[in-house]
């Protein structure tokens, strides 16, 4: 089975502190991608990443960065966060990007308070 | 841009009853259709998902029908149980940058 984990389920952190969340694959997978969730506002796609050292930005990359210097491995960074950033983060890995290989698997999500 | 809408918004049902989750696209460039379900504070996981050259799939109690000519998709769960309660998202991909999800339904099925 694939196995997408994320580094935390839960973070509370402060107004104006980097926060680094980590998301880790296990099946070789060339995708992956950060989303955050919102009540009423379903997966909006943060970044994505198609090979190691490559991103793309989503739909709502500002007030983030991503880093991916290994395969298995995708951080989504907050470099100073803000209350409008609190929310569920979740993570996902595809082989391809299309057709069934494009099925995402997720990870449990990290929900993130920002005080 | 929404290129995929989803609706309801939210649906409740009564124990048996069939729920039904419809969702509409505009790119005719999408070539496969999944749906997801979410559980609470877990992340979603894929349910069943159809090709566009198929105008129905069917898994355990779970059916996709799709109809190609007018751009819809949708979800209906047979005999529903009050496992079921969940939120589900349908999606629909093309290629980078991946799946487009509809905004989701929160299902609750009623004992």
């Amino acid at each position: 089975d694939v196995k997408v984990t994320q580094s935390s389920r839960y973070l509370v952190k402060r107004t104006g502190e980097k926060v680094f969340l980590e998301c880790v694959q296990d099946m070789d997978h060339e995708n992956m991608f950060w989303y955050r969730q919102d009540p009423g506002l379903g997966l909006r796609l943060i970044y994505f990443s198609y090979d190691v050292k490559m991103k793309e930005k989503g739909d709502i990359p500002e007030g983030y960065s991503v880093s991916r210097e290994k395969k298995e491995r995708f951080s989504l960074i907050l470099e100073s966060a803000s209350t409008n950033q609190t929310s569920m983060y979740l993570c996902a890995s595809s082989l391809k990007t299309s057709g069934v290989g494009g099925t995402q698997y997720f990870g449990p999500g990290t929900r993130l308070l920002v005080l | 841009q929404q290129q995929v809408k989803q609706s309801p918004q939210s649906l409740i049902v009564q124990k048996g009853g069939i729920p039904i989750i419809n969702c509409a696209y505009e790119n005719t460039a999408f070539d496969y259709f999944p749906w997801y379900q979410q559980f609470p504070g877990k992340g979603p996981a894929l349910l069943i998902a159809i090709r566009p050259d198929v105008s129905e799939k069917k898994e355990g109690r779970f059916t996709i029908s799709f109809n190609k000519s007018a751009k819809q998709f949708s979800l209906h769960i047979m005999d529903s149980q009050p496992g079921d309660s969940a939120t589900y998202f349908c999606a629909a991909s093309k290629g980078p940058p991946g799946l487009t999800f509809g905004e989701g339904t929160q299902l609750t099925v009623n004992p």
